[in-house]
């Protein structure tokens, strides 16, 4: 079983609504990442979560703030957020942040008005 | 800067024929190399995945691997229609990040 659920699939917010992306694999990996898509673009990377510890942040702005409540689950909270945040935010999960097949969720469809 | 460079195209192929997909890479230390499908407006599809030089089948796919040359490709024989997306090359050093090629457009004519 190779799932990664991404909740929701799809997600209108306004600039100063708070809201969060929420993303769960029973896989066993250790290693779970977001990446932002924009159309034509390969993904992004934005965080990397190790053994629930965050291990990269790409210089993301602070209105995005991703949090690994345990090995299963990452969350992205979204707050004061700019109409070019809108974009695919895709959650991954590895075997380890350093080897392994990378799977990606179907993705969260954000549009910021 | 490691980087990962592919043909933006697109590869116009007609049904039936082999597509042919490549890749090259900066990093020497590279270890993993893998090939994403990616529908428009859907997430990455893992597809193939190769470690060590040579070739590696499944059912159509074939990824192909010289590290010599830095070099990766992806062959998609008897090509569908249903084969035409964006495909993705990934490559890993090792380190947490994947290194993303900007993805080559195939689209197979029926």
């Amino acid at each position: 079983d190779t799932e990664v659920t991404q909740t929701p699939k799809h997600l209108v917010m306004g600039m100063t609504n708070k809201k969060s992306l929420k993303c769960e694999q029973h896989m066993g990996h250790r290693a779970m990442y977001w990446y932002k898509q924009k159309a034509k673009k390969p993904p992004e990377l934005m965080f990397v979560y190790s053994y629930e510890k965050l291990s990269i942040n790409e210089s993301v702005p602070s209105r995005f703030s991703p949090e690994c409540p345990n090995s299963s689950l990452l969350n992205l909270h979204l707050h004061a957020l700019q109409p070019e945040d809108s974009a695919l935010y895709l959650c991954a999960s590895r075997l380890r942040g350093d080897t392994g097949e990378l799977f990606f969720g179907e993705g969260s469809r954000l549009t910021v008005l | 800067q490691k980087e990962v460079e592919q043909n933006s195209g697109p590869l116009s192929v007609p049904e039936g024929a082999i597509a042919s997909l490549n890749c090259t890479y900066s990093d020497r230390g590279s270890q993993s190399f893998f090939w994403y499908r990616q529908y428009s407006g859907k997430s990455p599809e893992l597809i193939m995945s190769i470690y060590s030089n040579g070739d590696k089948e499944d059912g159509r796919f074939t990824a192909q691997l010289n590290k010599a040359s830095q070099y990766v490709s992806l062959l998609i024989r008897d090509s569908q229609p249903s084969d035409s997306a964006t495909y993705l090359c990934a490559v890993g050093t090792g380190s947490y990040k994947l290194i993303f090629g900007s993805g080559t457009r195939l689209l197979v004519r029926p």
